[in-house]
């Protein structure tokens, strides 16, 4: 149990184009999910954290307006890049928390080039 | 807020020999602690956690750890390990009661020398 899936795995994309990253709880609902960036041999960077049917709340320096999250349902949340430009090639991962479990189950990760 | 150490960034051991990975934190409040593992270009796996009880506890793949609340730590420990356990180990902790938030440590590379 407690299976959190991410798609696309890896993505390439033009700079100025945007990239949807999806991230779904295969087996529970979750009410609250995270988004981490990773730079490489560093620890998680936390980006933001959404609830299910309201906004999400950024961390300090991040762009809301460049890095969009959207959670529909208690089992997808969406992180789009948008205008991704070469500095915002990264691992992205995303974690989902069980509402009646205070752990964070992690996604897979996908990783985005930008050229 | 709270923070967390891992004061070795690599350690390589010989396989079939212990490990003990070391984790330490600081925070005001109660915490829960939590051992993540991540292999490489994956994302990362619950290898335990402690939110009350025992002190001692046992995940996957024959980890344990001990949360010693005096010393503000929860080391991990295995006592043989493999080839296949080569990867980054992150401790991580969370308020009780808090905003759900995750804090890591800057993690420790296990390397197994064969």
């Amino acid at each position: 149990g407690a299976v959190v899936s991410q798609h696309p795995s890896r993505v390439i994309c033009k700079s100025g184009t945007s990239v949807k990253i999806e991230c779904r709880s295969l087996d529970f609902q979750a009410t609250t999910m995270f988004w981490y960036r990773q730079f490489p041999k560093q620890s998680l960077m936390l980006m933001a954290t959404s609830n299910e049917g309201s906004k999400a709340t950024y961390e300090q320096g991040v762009e809301k307006d460049k890095f969009l999250i959207n959670h529909a349902s208690l089992t997808l949340s969406t992180l789009t890049v948008t205008s991704a430009h070469p500095e915002d090639s990264s691992f992205y991962i995303c974690s989902a928390k069980d509402r009646t479990e205070e752990t964070q189950y992690f996604g897979p990760g996908t990783r985005l080039l930008v050229l | 807020a709270q923070s967390v150490t891992q004061l070795d960034s690599q350690v390589p051991v010989f396989e079939e020999a212990p490990v003990e990975l070391r984790c330490n934190y600081s925070s005001s409040v109660s915490v829960y602690l939590f051992w993540y593992v991540q292999y490489p270009n994956q994302g990362l796996q619950l290898l335990l956690k402690y939110l009350s009880g025992s002190t001692l506890v046992k995940g996957i793949n024959g980890f344990e750890a001990e949360f010693n609340k005096s010393q503000t730590s929860f080391h991990l420990r295995k006592p043989s390990v493999h080839i296949s356990d080569t990867a980054e180990y992150f401790c991580a902790v969370s308020q009780v009661g808090g905003n759900e938030k995750l804090t890591f440590g800057t993690g420790t590379r296990l390397t197994i020398i064969p």
